[in-house]
């Protein structure tokens, strides 16, 4: 069966960078773009960009762009978010989906990162 | 690329229908057919309920339909069941800019 387990929850401190992983298994990588989302304490989900499973490509929404960085491990069938220059309202859930059909069917189970000094 | 808009609450009562809307522009909802809709319950990770406008995934029951007119989307929940209290979530891919914008969210209310 599909499944994306993502690592665990991080505290860093402003200013400081964040790298969350996202393991897939059940299918194959190079198939599907991953996709990541974060929800903020009380806010709405909010779409961060996606990586293609097939060729690395990547598209940011515009308001991360130049803080974060996807990329993957097709040897690992991996996909990784890199977030960097957190500030206190980076604080979130982030998760990672399986991209299809521009949708999620399969998600990870979210990880949480506080950013707090 | 603006959030679309979705009413912030909703409500119904136990069995009766309950129709949230999802309004974007020409740039997204209006030009796509890949409009989707979410449940979300705290602390769960988001289910997909609607892909391409108004197909279900398997296992997801025909009380949950959707449609589109216009730059405006549509999810009806009929039925209401308990276990329907979540926030739900439009999306919809924007061609211009090769990414998926979500809507605001809005809280059902199960009276």
């Amino acid at each position: 069966q599909v499944q994306l387990v993502q690592s665990g929850a991080e505290v860093k401190e402003p200013g400081a960078s964040v790298k969350v992983s996202c393991k897939t298994s059940g299918y194959t990588f190079n198939t599907y773009a991953v996709a990541w989302v974060r929800q903020a304490p009380g806010q709405g989900l909010e779409w961060m960009g996606w990586i293609s499973g097939y060729n690395g490509n990547t598209n940011y929404a515009q308001k991360f762009q130049g803080r974060i960085s996807m990329t993957r491990d097709t040897s690992t069938s991996t996909s990784y978010m890199e977030l960097k220059s957190l500030r206190s309202d980076d604080t979130a859930v982030y998760y990672c989906a399986r991209l299809e059909f521009w949708s999620g069917r399969y998600w990870g189970q979210g990880t949480l990162v506080k950013v707090s000094s | 690329q603006s959030a679309l808009t979705q009413p912030p609450s909703a409500s119904g009562s136990p069995g009766q229908s309950v129709t949230i809307s999802c309004t974007g522009t020409t740039s997204d909802v209006g030009a796509s057919s890949y409009v989707s809709w979410y449940q979300h319950h705290p602390d769960k990770a988001p289910r997909l309920l609607i892909y391409e406008l108004n197909k279900r995934p398997s296992g997801v029951p025909d009380r949950f339909s959707a449609s589109k007119s216009g730059n405006t989307a549509s999810l009806t929940v009929s039925g209401l069941q308990a276990d329907d209290e979540a926030d739900y979530y439009c999306t919809s891919y924007a061609p211009s800019y090769n990414l998926v914008v979500f809507g605001g969210g809005t809280k059902l209310t199960v009276l």
